[in-house]
């Protein structure tokens, strides 16, 4: 079974700080990789998307990739308040659908 | 560009009543789209796959009796929720899958659906 880990935290961090996410994944064939953001009540927005080992930048946001180890993670600079969600990761293991994470709540205090 | 509706955006229905929610890609042909049912504090389930103009492909579980899903065209599916009862009561997100800039394949979510079955 395709299986995507994440700690269901809630990780807290102060205002300012960087947050950082991880999530591990089973499949070693996967080739997509995307980070989701869910407010409570909402559906999910994307973040994300990452194809290729490294980092890649997106305004606060950075994925990193390292397919040999099967993780992938979300650094989230001077993060705000307003980052508060649960974060959900989803891997594309090569079929048309997505496996998704339980997701990690991320508490910013101020 | 990338954006996804659904309706309603909330519902409340009798049991035993049917409901039918709609999933439109704007700004885009979505061939694929899909079906997710969320219960609190849980994470994203997919129910279906919804490929036009062919039969949806339901995970394993999931009623296709029960959950009707048409996929007409390349920017509308819809998911009729038949002879609901309130154990049905959820929220139910849409997603598309967009291809265009050589993307792979990303899907976007609709802004869901919470349905009440009293």
């Amino acid at each position: 079974q395709k299986e995507v880990e994440q700690n269901s935290g809630p990780l807290s961090v102060p205002e300012g700080a960087i947050a950082s996410l991880n999530c591990t994944y089973s499949d070693r064939g996967s080739q997509s990789f995307f980070w989701y953001r869910q407010y409570s009540g909402k559906s999910p927005e994307l973040i994300m998307s990452i194809y290729s080992n490294g980092d890649k930048e997106d305004g606060r946001f950075t994925a990193q990739l390292n397919k040999a180890s099967q993780y992938v993670s979300l650094l989230i600079r001077d993060s705000q308040p307003s980052d508060s969600a649960t974060y959900l990761c989803a891997v594309n293991p090569g079929y048309s659908t997505l496996t998704f994470g339980k997701g990690t709540m991320l508490l910013v205090s101020p | 560009g990338a954006v996804v509706s659904q309706h309603p955006s909330r519902v409340i229905c009798k049991s035993g009543t049917s409901v039918k929610i709609e999933c439109r890609s704007l700004d885009f042909q979505a061939t694929t789209m899909f079906w997710y049912r969320q219960f609190p504090k849980q994470s994203l389930m997919l129910m279906a796959t919804s490929n036009e103009g062919s039969k949806a492909t339901y995970e394993q579980g999931v009623e296709k009796d029960k959950f009707l899903i048409n996929h007409a065209s390349l920017t509308l599916s819809t998911l009729t929720v038949t002879s609901a009862h309130p154990e049905d009561s959820s929220f139910y997100i849409c997603s598309a899958r967009d291809r265009r800039g050589g993307s792979t394949d990303t899907q976007y979510f609709g802004p869901g659906t919470r349905l009440t079955v009293l």
